[in-house]
């Protein structure tokens, strides 16, 4: 019964091949995230949605865009993947903003830049 | 500025032994949260436990337990009678009731061997 879901859990593409990253959610969560973790590293924080409202990072590249549509569902493009974006992207949902909810997280795709 | 430090890089231990991870935290916050999350070798971040900066009795769930210490500023996660499955990074991460982020550690790696 997963509840935060990421598709694909693997994903290949090319130098400066756009590529989309999908994450759905089953627990009706105001809150959405995106995160990149590369090998050996703690998860870092690109954006995120509170319902609608979208907070980018400020060192996160122009490079990341993202979309939510409705509820459920938030993609992250990556309009021109350099080999240094190869990493896991991890979504996480929270009922509410982190500072009173918790952040749960999806099984990550990886995405592999050749 | 908000810190989570896990001095532990790596850690192996035989099964069966009682193994305990260090996080330390610094915050300017009186209202904080502090969280635990494992992540396997499969990649997800499996939520743990959450803990408010106000709540400083420790936790036990089956063989984990936490040990909450704002007067030395550290929340550290032990697991007794290790077993294999344990095997995985355990991230610990702090948020600020004043902040959306939550900030990790740069995780520990657990290997246990059988």
């Amino acid at each position: 019964d997963a509840m935060v879901i990421q598709n694909p859990r693997y994903q290949v593409t090319q130098f400066g091949k756009p590529v989309t990253l999908s994450c759905s959610q089953t627990l009706n969560h105001n809150v959405m995230y995106w995160y990149q973790q590369k090998s050996s590293q703690a998860p870092k924080l690109l954006f995120h949605y509170y319902d609608k409202d979208f907070n980018n990072e400020a060192d996160t590249p122009d490079n990341f865009q993202s979309r939510r549509p409705n509820t459920s569902f938030c993609f992250l493009d990556i309009r021109s993947p350099g080999l240094g974006d190869a990493a896991m992207y991890l979504c996480a949902t929270s009922r509410d903003l982190t500072s009173t909810d918790t952040q749960y997280f999806g099984p990550g795709t990886r995405l592999t830049v050749l | 500025a908000q810190k989570v430090t896990q001095a532990q890089t790596e850690i192996s231990v035989v099964e069966k032994e009682d193994v305990t991870l260090d996080c330390v935290y610094e915050t300017r916050d009186t209202t904080y949260y502090l969280f635990w999350y494992k992540q396997p070798p499969s990649g997800e971040l499996v939520f743990l436990i959450r803990r408010n900066s106000f709540d400083e009795q420790n936790e036990i769930s089956g063989r984990y337990s936490w040990n909450f210490q704002k007067s030395t500023s550290s929340f550290n996660f032990t697991i007794t009678a290790s077993q294999v499955v344990d095997s995985a990074v355990y991230f610990c991460a702090l948020s600020e009731a004043s902040d959306d982020k939550i900030i990790f550690g740069k995780g520990t790696r657990l290997h246990i061997l059988p």
